[in-house]
C-alpha cells in the first residue's frame, strides 16, 4: 500500500498563479485532510472532509478550495497564489473515529514569489 | 488563546537523560489526544494516543490530567535517535477536527 500521497512534492509560483495540489489514500479513510504549516505556528487546519461527497472550512481557509473527488483523492486548489501561501502542506487521513490516527503524506512545499 | 499550546523548547539534552514535555489545552470538552513525532522537513507521525488512565510504550509515557487540562510526555533514556520535533494533538469534542501545537523540539547529545 503507499498509503498517502500527495503531488508535487516541490513547487514555485509567481504571484496570482494557480494551481492544485494532489492527494490520494488507499487506506480506505472516510475522513480527509489538508493543513499547512509554517514555522512558529504548528499545522493549521485548511479544510477537512468528514466524508466523500462533503468539505468543510478549517482553521484558515481563505484563499483555498478543495474537492473531496471520490473517497480516495482529496484536492487543494489555489486559485491566485499570494506570497502568504508559502508554506509546507500536509494532506491526511482517518478512518473517522475521534480517536483515529492521523496519516500524513511526505507533504509539498510550495514557494509563492 | 490558542487551542493547544507546548513549550517550543529547544530542549537539548545528554544521551540517557529524561526528559518530559507538557501542552495545554483550552476546550474542557475535548476527547482524544495524542502526541505525534515530526523528524526534520517530514511529516507527522504517532507516536502514541494519550489516555485518561495514562499509558507507556517503552521508555515513553503519557499522562492525561483532564482537570487541569494538561497533557505530558516522558521520554526515559534518552537515545540520539528520540531528536525530533514532538506535536501535541487534540480533537475537537466533535471528533471531525484536530489541532496541532507547535511543537517542542528536542535534540539528544552524545
Amino acid at each position: 500500500n503507499a498509503g498517502v500521497t500527495q503531488t508535487p512534492k516541490f513547487q514555485v509560483l509567481k504571484t496570482g498563479q494557480s494551481m492544485t495540489l494532489q492527494c490520494a489514500q488507499d487506506m480506505n479513510h472516510n475522513s480527509m485532510y489538508w493543513y499547512r504549516q509554517d514555522p512558529g505556528m504548528g499545522l493549521r487546519l485548511i479544510y477537512y472532509s468528514a466524508s466523500e461527497g462533503t468539505t468543510d472550512k478549517g482553521e484558515v481557509p481563505n484563499g483555498y478550495n478543495v474537492s473531496r473527488l471520490n473517497k480516495r483523492e482529496f484536492s487543494l486548489r489555489l486559485e491566485s497564489a499570494a506570497p502568504s501561501q508559502t508554506s509546507v502542506y500536509f494532506c491526511a487521513g482517518t478512518s473517522g473515529g475521534s480517536g483515529e490516527t492521523q496519516y500524513f503524506g511526505p507533504g509539498t512545499r510550495l514557494l509563492v514569489l | 488563546r490558542k487551542e493547544v499550546e507546548q513549550d517550543p523548547g529547544p530542549f537539548n539534552v545528554p544521551e540517557g537523560a529524561t526528559v518530559a514535555f507538557n501542552c495545554t489545552y483550552s476546550n474542557s470538552a475535548s476527547q482524544s489526544f495524542f502526541w505525534y513525532r515530526q523528524d526534520c522537513r517530514k511529516e507527522p507521525k504517532l507516536l502514541m494516543s494519550v489516555y485518561s488512565s495514562g499509558n507507556e510504550d517503552g521508555r515513553f509515557t503519557a499522562q492525561l490530567n483532564r482537570a487541569s487540562q494538561y497533557i505530558s510526555l516522558l521520554i526515559r533514556d534518552s537515545k540520539l535517535s528520540d531528536s525530533a520535533t514532538y506535536l501535541c494533538v487534540v480533537n475537537t469534542p466533535t471528533g471531525n477536527q484536530f489541532y496541532f501545537g507547535t511543537g517542542t523540539s528536542l535534540t539528544v547529545i552524545p
